[in-house]
């Protein structure tokens, strides 16, 4: 298996324009899980999805951010409008399932905002 | 929410020497693993090691999770080894949460 895969690897926007960033976790894992990694705050769960479904998204700063899961094999993270404090490296996750969760991180997404 | 704290902040070392860094959770887990972040950014896994001891070459972990900690052990070390260091912890799946990290360098 070739990991979780997340694409763009980096992106440059400007203010207020939409961001979709993309995650293809490992096949067969159940959950899925979207950080996001910042100097002031390091790593802090966004939102995570159990079997395509999401369970918690109390990390979603605000409702500029949305995230989906619409098939087993892929889930966005959206944001719009966004704005430069938005800047950050992205994550996505995904782990097995309950009896087995540990987890696996893509290389992440390079958000910057000007 | 579960409260997971990392030791030392920060940790410079010459080449060779050995290390122990300590993760100490707030509430009991399921679930707890060692990551490497490299110069790159990448999130590697080191260990997944909800209690017990395990070993894969120079860098070994245990964990007592009645005591609610976790070490790693880094023998050897060698200037690839910089980075920072994460342990993060599952509370019975109501979160996934990381501590602040152990940024590590090793000088040649």
């Amino acid at each position: 298996d070739a990991g979780v895969i997340q694409s763009p690897r980096h992106e440059v926007t400007e203010m207020g324009q939409e961001v979709t960033l993309r995650c293809k976790p490992i096949s067969g894992h159940n959950s899925l899980f979207w950080y996001r990694q910042t100097m002031m705050r390091g790593l802090e769960l966004l939102i995570y999805f159990n079997n395509n479904v999401p369970i918690d998204d109390s990390g979603m700063p605000e409702d500029r951010f949305s995230a989906k899961m619409p098939n087993a094999s892929f889930s966005t993270l959206k944001i719009q409008p966004s704005e430069p404090r938005d800047s950050a490296v992205y994550f996505c996750a995904s782990t097995p399932g309950q009896m087995n969760t540990e987890a696996f991180f893509g290389q992440g997404t390079r958000l910057t905002v000007v | 929410g579960i409260q997971v704290e990392q030791s030392p902040p920060d940790l410079i070392l010459q080449e060779g020497a050995n290390s122990t860094l300590r993760c100490n959770f707030s509430d009991s887990v399921n679930n707890l693993q060692w990551f490497h972040q490299n110069p790159w950014g990448q999130l590697i896994n080191l260990f997944y090691i909800p209690s017990g001891t395990k070993q894969n070459g120079r860098l070994s972990a245990t964990t007592v999770a009645t005591e609610r900690y976790s070490l790693l052990y880094i023998s050897s070390s060698q200037t690839t080894d910089s980075g920072v260091y994460f342990c993060a912890v599952d509370n019975y799946g109501q979160n996934f949460v990381f501590g602040p990290g152990t940024r590590l360098s090793v000088l040649p």
